[in-house]
């Protein structure tokens, strides 16, 4: 499965937007780039995902570089609910598994 | 609708012990995953199980890990004898959609485990 790399933690101020960066270099052509985050003490939960185009979603926006070897997730207007570990994820085709990273550990000030 | 739920929320048992995880997942999904924390590291997975059937158990650690999913329904991880090291946090997911890279994997709150 391929690798993604993410920075270990940001910081945001409440009501400004964020911008979360993924690097996926080694990405196939046939992997999902989902993103998935976790409040403290809760499980993970999923966030958003994408192939080729940008989408957008209630929770979150996602857009994919041309080549697909990055992305970004982008929270409109972080509120202090949004603090938690994002992470960048690839899927093949076949689903299954979650390969988890260290994701980026996002902190916002009120 | 009811979400994944897992019991107990937390369980502390001594070097030895016998301790048996489960997990509900949502009604009618058909994929159940495991997954686990241990202290510092990241979220690893265990196992897959489609329906009753295990799709993917190239995340067990050892054989003292037996996971099970009679019916189809709920599932048990079972760690027999527990060690020291298997102390972390034990998540279990579930989703309705096979394959396509794409279906949304709804996780439980976990199992807290200490071994002592």
């Amino acid at each position: 499965d391929a690798k993604t790399t993410q920075p270990n933690s940001m910081e945001s101020n409440e009501e400004e937007p964020v911008h979360l960066p993924c690097n996926h270099s080694t990405i196939s052509g046939t992997d999902y780039i989902h993103w998935y985050r976790q409040l403290p003490s809760q499980g993970p939960e999923y966030v958003i995902h994408g192939l080729t185009s940008n989408v957008n979603n209630r929770m979150a926006s996602l857009a994919i570089a041309e080549d697909r070897k990055s992305s970004t997730l982008i929270l409109h207007r972080a509120t202090l609910r949004d603090a938690a570990v994002y992470y960048c994820i690839l899927r093949d085709g076949r689903g299954g598994k979650l390969i988890f990273g260290q994701g980026t550990t996002l902190q916002v000030k009120p | 609708e009811a979400g994944v739920t897992q019991f107990p929320s937390h369980s502390v048992i001594e070097k030895g012990q016998t301790v048996t995880l489960r997990c509900d997942p949502i009604s009618g999904h058909d994929n159940l995953y495991w997954y686990r924390r241990v202290m510092g590291k990241e979220i690893k997975f265990l196992l897959h199980f489609v329906k009753e059937s295990k799709q993917d158990e190239s995340g067990m650690p050892n054989n003292r890990f037996l996971a099970e999913r009679t019916g189809g329904t709920y599932s048990t991880l079972k760690v027999q004898p527990a060690e020291l090291e298997d102390s972390g946090v034990y998540f279990c997911a579930s989703s309705q959609l096979q394959g396509f890279g794409i279906d949304e994997q709804f996780f439980g709150p976990g199992t807290r485990l200490t071994v002592l």
